[in-house]
């Protein structure tokens, strides 16, 4: 069975302190896809990135990196001097053999931005 | 573009009665996805379509039903509504593999009374 955990309910940091963001993950198929989307105060899912099992390749795009480790099946999310416009609830999911089969969410992370 | 859009925004109902929900995807997307966000938590799978045929299906009773129509929106219908329906219901779509995943809209935010 899949299940992603997001052992961090909530997270309050200052303005332009570096935040890291967990997800650990299960799943017993060597092909899944791991996502992380942004869920603002206004509902919708924003998409982050998508990062498939083959690759452990770490990812930065501008403020934001990810640390992708099968060995501890985790795949943490980083944001560098964050922003109060970084402020919502972050989901990590799991999408197994392919890209496009249901998503199995974590319960999120709230992070508060505070100015 | 437009984004994937979904109606109503919010909507009230009594327990017992029968909602339907909407959503239009993205120009060119065929595959459409529903989830519903219980308050607190993270979205959880209802049904897939692909080119209208049912793809997949979570683990919910009979009452919730889904269908897909010939230019791609779909509805998700909800019979015998119970106070624990109410939830934010999220429509994704998504071509068949991209790597961008899928695309959520806004939501429909039901409460059920």
């Amino acid at each position: 069975a899949q299940k992603v955990t997001q052992a961090q309910t909530e997270i309050s940091v200052v303005e332009k302190e570096d935040v890291t963001l967990d997800c650990v993950y299960e799943t017993r198929d060597t092909t899944y896809y791991l996502f992380w989307y942004k869920q603002p105060p206004s509902g919708e899912l924003v998409f982050l990135i998508r990062r498939n099992s083959f690759d452990e390749q770490n990812e930065i795009s501008g403020r934001y990196s990810w640390n992708f480790q099968k060995s501890t099946s985790s795949f943490n999310f980083t944001i560098t001097a964050s922003q109060v416009v970084d402020s919502a609830v972050y989901f990590c999911a799991l999408s197994e053999r392919s890209g496009n089969t249901p998503l199995v969410f974590g319960k999120g992370t709230r992070l508060s931005v505070i100015a | 573009d437009a984004g994937v859009t979904q109606s109503p925004t919010h909507l009230i109902k009594t327990r017992g009665q029968h909602v339907t929900l909407r959503c239009s995807p993205i120009s060119g997307h065929k595959s459409v996805s529903w989830y519903q966000q219980v308050l607190g938590q993270g979205p959880q799978f209802i049904f897939q379509y692909y080119e209208k045929e049912e793809r997949g299906r979570g683990n919910f009773p009979d009452r919730f039903s889904a269908r897909q129509f010939p230019n791609y929106s779909s509805e998700l219908n909800v019979n015998a509504l119970l106070l624990g329906d109410s939830a934010l219901y999220l429509c994704a779509s998504s071509l068949i593999d991209s790597i961008y995943g899928y695309t959520f809209g806004s939501g429909t935010r039901l409460t059920v009374v």
